[in-house]
């Protein structure tokens, strides 16, 4: 089955650095759009960032733009997010969807938290 | 950029019928797709609807999704509640390359 696994949640100091990964597996990785969105404790759901299959078009979030990075390696069926800069409003559960399709998310992997405080 | 905006919260009894609306602030609501998650405390997001009105497969068909064009807005019908329903719901859709959610709506069966 699908499977949306992500790690690198934590906590990090405002200004710092974290790195996010999503491992994919149950289906072929490299035809698929990837997207991270993430969601502020108790709040709704943010889009945050999308990369096509082969990662040649990139679309962010104006509240990410110029600080967050989205990769993929498709050898690795992973999708991977930069952070970079980061500000107490950052703080949320990542999580890593596959798509959009048709500009649908799904499914959803279980998402990591990142938190940012000094 | 456009907004998506759904009422805070709805509660209904079980067996009943609800409706959370979901109303776009700009541009037709008929110009992209709709789509609605469904997401329990502690838990990811799931698809219930898609494409406006289209159940994944696992769905039971008491979900249903429409849209009006009327009142620029898309809506979730959930018939015969049951209380595993509880949950907050989000509608989503787009414009060019820039994605929406609404604030998401708690619905509480009781």
């Amino acid at each position: 089955q699908v499977q949306l696994v992500e790690s690198g949640g934590g906590l990090v100091k405002p200004g710092g650095s974290l790195r996010l990964s999503c491992a994919a597996s149950g289906f072929t990785f490299s035809d698929y759009y990837m997207s991270w969105i993430r969601q502020a404790p108790g709040k709704g759901l943010e889009w945050v960032s999308y990369i096509s299959s082969s990662g040649s078009t990139i679309y962010y979030a104006d509240s990410v733009k110029g600080r967050f990075t989205i990769s993929r390696d498709n050898a690795k069926n992973s999708l991977y997010l930069q952070m970079n800069s980061l500000r107490a409003e950052d703080t949320a559960v990542y999580y890593c969807a596959r798509g959009p399709l048709r500009f649908l998310f799904d499914p959803w992997g279980q998402g990591t938290l990142v938190t940012v405080s000094s | 950029n456009f907004m998506l905006t759904q009422p805070h919260s709805v509660s209904e009894s079980p067996g009943k019928t609800v409706t959370i609306s979901c109303t776009r602030s700009s541009g037709s609501i008929a110009s992209n797709y709709v789509q609605w998650y469904q997401q329990r405390p502690g838990s990811a997001p799931t698809t219930v609807i898609y494409e406006d009105n289209q159940r994944p497969s696992g769905v039971p068909d008491r979900f249903s999704g429409s849209i009006d064009s009327s009142s620029n807005s898309a809506s979730l019908t959930i018939s015969g509640l049951k209380t595993e329903d509880e949950a907050d719901y989000y509608c989503q859709s787009y414009d060019s390359s820039n994605v929406v959610f609404g604030g998401g709506t708690k619905l509480t069966v009781l």
